[in-house]
């Protein structure tokens, strides 16, 4: 069950305006990191991934952008959009066995 | 469309029943599956590695007795919660690492809903 006191950070952005989502991975021997995106009641729904070899990458109105020496992902979402509402997850792992480790978790919410 | 397909959606069980949860592959053959639970706003616990034709691989924690997984062909993974206690009831979801990909698929989830 929910455990006491538990809440998701939450980000609260303007519709049209953009949003950026942070996330501290823990293992330096990560070389594979995603970014997933989960409605309410749906599993996660893969949004844009990046090797350790690279420092950003883009998609259609994301960017996710990669610091290893601190360890630090963070997704930016252009012009958000109401459909932009859920909660956003980072996963490391290492594409030796695709074992993710998840991220806390963000809750985006659009305001209009 | 969908590259893993789930089911079912959504089960509510009287305690002490079993549970089947399936996964499916359906774009390609998935040597490897997932299975996490998922409790209200939190994240994904992995609770197991499902190879095809073999033992499942559990996270320390979790009941090997208690969550049965079959990986029987590389296109299902079935996930069983043998005798269903109220404690049981989480959001379960799997997802699929395919032979020559990359990315990894989720399904749709199962919400377990044990009375």
């Amino acid at each position: 069950g929910e455990s006491v006191g538990l809440h998701l950070p939450t980000l609260s952005v303007q519709e049209g305006d953009n949003s950026i989502i942070n996330c501290a991975y823990s293992n330096s021997a990560s070389d594979y990191f995603i970014w997933y995106k989960q409605e309410s009641g749906k599993g996660p729904q893969f949004i844009i991934d990046i090797r350790s070899n690279m420092d950003k990458r883009q998609g259609q109105r994301v960017t996710v952008l990669l610091n290893k020496t601190v360890k630090h992902l963070s997704l930016q979402i252009a012009a958000t959009q109401p459909g932009d509402s859920a909660v956003y997850f980072c996963a490391e792992t290492k594409r030796s066995n695709y074992q993710l480790i998840w991220g806390a978790g963000t809750k985006l919410i659009i305001k209009p | 469309g969908a590259v893993v397909s789930q089911h079912p959606s959504r089960v509510i069980c009287k305690s002490g029943t079993s549970v089947k949860i399936e996964c499916r592959s359906l774009d390609f053959q998935a040597t490897t599956m997932f299975w996490y639970r998922q409790f209200p706003k939190q994240s994904l616990m992995l609770m197991a590695t499902s190879n095809e034709g073999s033992k499942a691989t559990y996270e320390q924690g979790v009941e090997k007795d208690k969550f049965l997984i079959n990986h029987a062909s590389l296109t299902l993974s079935t996930l069983t919660v043998t005798s269903a206690h109220p404690e049981d009831s989480s959001f379960y979801i799997c997802s699929v690492h395919g032979t020559g990909g990359e990315k990894l698929f989720f399904g749709s989830g199962t919400q377990l809903s044990v009375l």
